[in-house]
């Protein structure tokens, strides 16, 4: 079975701070994708990254960056000097080779405060 | 421009009011999908199609349907909408099937029984 969780709610920062989403993931494949979304108050989900299973590299793009470690099935996501523009919904998502859809955690609500 | 459309946007409607949510996508993929989206839940998947005429059960499929007559519509049916129905619904598509790497969501419907 597949599964991922975000146990962080929701989260609410003020303006500067850095903040991590945490994302823990179920899997027995050996072969899968993990993903990041964000869904601003418009709804729509914008696509952040893509990780396979067999790049655990690290991935920094501008502000945010994504901790993926095998070890502990986590694919973290890090906010440096949050920004007011950054308060949306996050969902983590995952991809098994083969399966015919993609399973999403529940999401967090990130609120950043000027 | 790459995309997938939705439509209609936002609706409200009735109990047992047959409706029709369409799906169209530019992209000559293979695979669709449709997903509810639910506080606390995440995105789930409802019904997914990896080609013209096949169509298959995901996690959430009772109350649905749905079909697959051209490659590029994926249109979501309620035959008779109850206000479990109430829901934030999404539109995906990708190529090739079998793997979701790359998963183009469409804006959104958000729909509202009575």
């Amino acid at each position: 079975a597949q599964k991922v969780t975000q146990a962080q709610t929701e989260i609410s920062v003020v303006e500067k701070e850095d903040v991590t989403l945490d994302c823990v993931y179920e899997t027995r494949d050996t072969t899968y994708y993990l993903f990041w979304y964000k869904q601003p108050p418009s709804g729509e989900l914008v696509f952040l990254i893509r990780r396979n299973s067999f790049d655990e590299q690290n991935e920094i793009s501008g502000r945010y960056s994504w901790n993926f470690q095998k070890s502990t099935s986590s694919f973290n996501f890090t906010i440096t000097a949050s920004q007011v523009v950054d308060s949306a919904v996050y969902f983590c998502a995952l991809n098994s080779w083969g399966a015919q859809k993609l399973v999403f955690g529940q999401g967090t609500r990130l609120t950043i405060n000027p | 421009e790459a995309q997938v459309t939705q439509n209609p946007r936002y609706l409200i409607t009735v109990t047992g009011k047959k409706l029709t949510v369409t799906c169209s996508q530019n992209m000559n993929h293979e695979y669709m999908s449709w997903y509810r989206q639910d506080p606390g839940l995440g995105l789930r998947q409802i019904y997914y199609s990896m080609n013209v005429e096949v169509t298959d059960k995901g996690d959430v499929p009772e109350g649905y349907k749905v079909s697959r007559k051209e490659k590029r519509n994926f249109p979501l049916i309620l035959e008779s909408p109850s206000p479990n129905q109430t829901s934030l619904y999404f539109c995906a598509s990708s190529s090739p099937a079998g793997g979701l790497e790359t998963q183009y969501f469409g804006p959104g419907t958000r729909l509202l029984v009575l």
